[in-house]
């Protein structure tokens, strides 16, 4: 157990629906980063927040947005899901604002898109 | 801009032989090198990292890796792997942000 939580572990929904996938940080851990990682485009970097505020944006799409409560944990909401959305998203924490010392991820939700 | 190229795609390596894993960086001062592991249906895990000092580093699960600044590398390696080792390997580095930049990965097959 890495203390990073991912839930759902998995997700199957059909197109143009809307999901939310949720994050808890390590313990202490003041950053949040959402990755999507699929078998054409490998690890992609989604978006950061540190302490609720964004910090740094990546290749997200329009379509996605996320964000982070007082309480640290993290929420990315994708919608008007399409097949390609179809992946494996990944939140990970760190105890600073950059990568310093390394992320601790989670295991991770399966979307999968029908 | 800062890149990592980890130039293997795959590597099939027999269960009890040595591993080396390659990577290399683009980046003009010390760079923070780290490598993670991804077992099947995992997250990735921190295997070790480099800031500075001694220029080889000892990891988790027995791996380590060697920083060589004349050849731009971070090559991570492994005296005997064992069958749990097949996983792919990312090599990452930092940004001027301090963002992480990620390698495309190495998948580790091991032959029996």
């Amino acid at each position: 157990d890495s203390g990073v939580t991912q839930t759902p572990k998995h997700l199957i929904t059909a197109t143009g629906q809307r999901v939310t996938l949720r994050c808890s940080p390590r313990s202490g851990d003041l950053s949040v980063y959402w990755y999507q990682q699929s078998l054409d485009q490998g690890l992609q970097f989604l978006i950061q927040y540190y302490n609720g505020e964004e910090r740094a944006k990546g290749n997200i799409l329009e379509r996605f947005s996320a964000q982070q409560f007082p309480d640290l944990h993290s929420e990315l909401n994708l919608s008007s899901l399409e097949l390609g959305d179809s992946a494996l998203y990944f939140c990970a924490s760190s105890l600073t604002s950059g990568g310093a010392y390394g992320y601790t991820f989670g295991s991770g939700t399966r979307l999968t898109v029908v | 801009a800062q890149s990592v190229t980890q130039p293997d795609i795959h590597i099939t390596v027999s269960e009890g032989a040595s591993l080396e894993l390659r990577c290399n960086y683009s980046y003009g001062a010390t760079p923070y090198l780290f490598w993670y592991v991804q077992s099947p249906g995992q997250g990735l895990q921190l295997l070790l990292k480099y800031f500075s000092g001694d220029t080889l580093v000892q990891g988790i699960k027995g791996f380590e890796a060697e920083f060589k600044r004349s050849q731009s590398s971070f090559n991570l390696r492994k005296p005997s792997v064992h069958w749990s080792d097949a996983a792919e390997y990312f090599c990452a580095t930092l940004d001027s942000n301090y963002q992480l930049i990620w390698g495309a990965g190495t998948k580790l097959i091991i032959k029996p």
